[in-house]
């Protein structure tokens, strides 16, 4: 099975910041994945799939690139109400396996 | 709007077998896939399975000799069914759904989640 890593698990930065999450397959899933925001308490929600195409609603701050191996989450300006934990997810074929998550805090 | 309302029994004994549903509200119910994903408490996402309306499932291979889905078109019902439950099954599960074809497999609606433990 493809395993998903995520990095770095946690990170804290100032608002207005410019945050990178990172996310590898162990092998080429083109460009099927998706990322999602789950806010404390909260249900995950989708926040872009295809790597690179921002769900409707989703902030233009938030922005995905990457196909194949290796895929990149960018929050261009980070706000306070982006505290969340952010899980990467390959989608292509089954099993649909979640990266394990980054956390993100603001300083 | 798309709505997914799901239900079940919060507390169960460890060996007890796990039973949620989850109710599809409006929008197409046969032109999708309906998820099952849990999350244990303070952890990450795990993804456990997927079923269609004609039955055709996916499951975890880690969890396969344990899950069960089914669905019921007649009402636009999915269930999950989890045998042998222990401590270790304790967390939120969630309902969602899916495109059918690859490229639109993202999870785009989600249900509440149903916080389910298991403690003797």
């Amino acid at each position: 099975d493809i395993q998903m890593t995520q990095s770095p698990s946690s990170l804290s930065a100032s608002a207005g910041d410019r945050v990178t999450i990172t996310c590898r397959a162990s092998q080429g899933i083109s460009n099927y994945l998706a990322w999602y925001q789950q806010k404390p308490g909260k249900v995950p929600e989708l926040l872009i799939y295809a790597a690179s195409t921002l769900q409707s609603g989703v902030p233009s701050r938030f922005s995905g690139s990457g196909s194949g191996t290796d895929f990149t989450l960018t929050i261009s300006s980070l706000q306070p109400e982006d505290v969340a934990t952010y899980y990467c997810q390959k989608y292509g074929s089954a099993p649909r396996t979640f990266g394990r998550g980054t956390k993100v805090e603001i300083k | 709007q798309v709505q997914l309302q799901q239900w079940g029994a919060g507390l169960l004994q460890p060996s007890e077998t796990l039973s949620l549903t989850c109710a599809v509200y409006s929008g197409s119910f046969s032109g999708y896939y309906w998820s099952w994903i849990r999350q244990p408490p303070g952890k990450g996402l795990e993804w456990i399975g997927e079923i269609n309306h004609r039955g055709s499932t996916n499951y975890n291979p880690s969890l396969k000799s344990r899950v069960t889905m089914s669905v019921d078109t007649s009402q636009n019902h999915i269930s999950l069914k989890l045998s042998s439950v222990a401590a270790a099954d304790t967390g939120i599960y969630y309902c969602a759904r899916r495109g059918v074809v690859a490229a639109a497999g993202q999870l785009d609606y989600w249900g509440q989640g149903t916080l389910v433990t298991v403690s003797s």
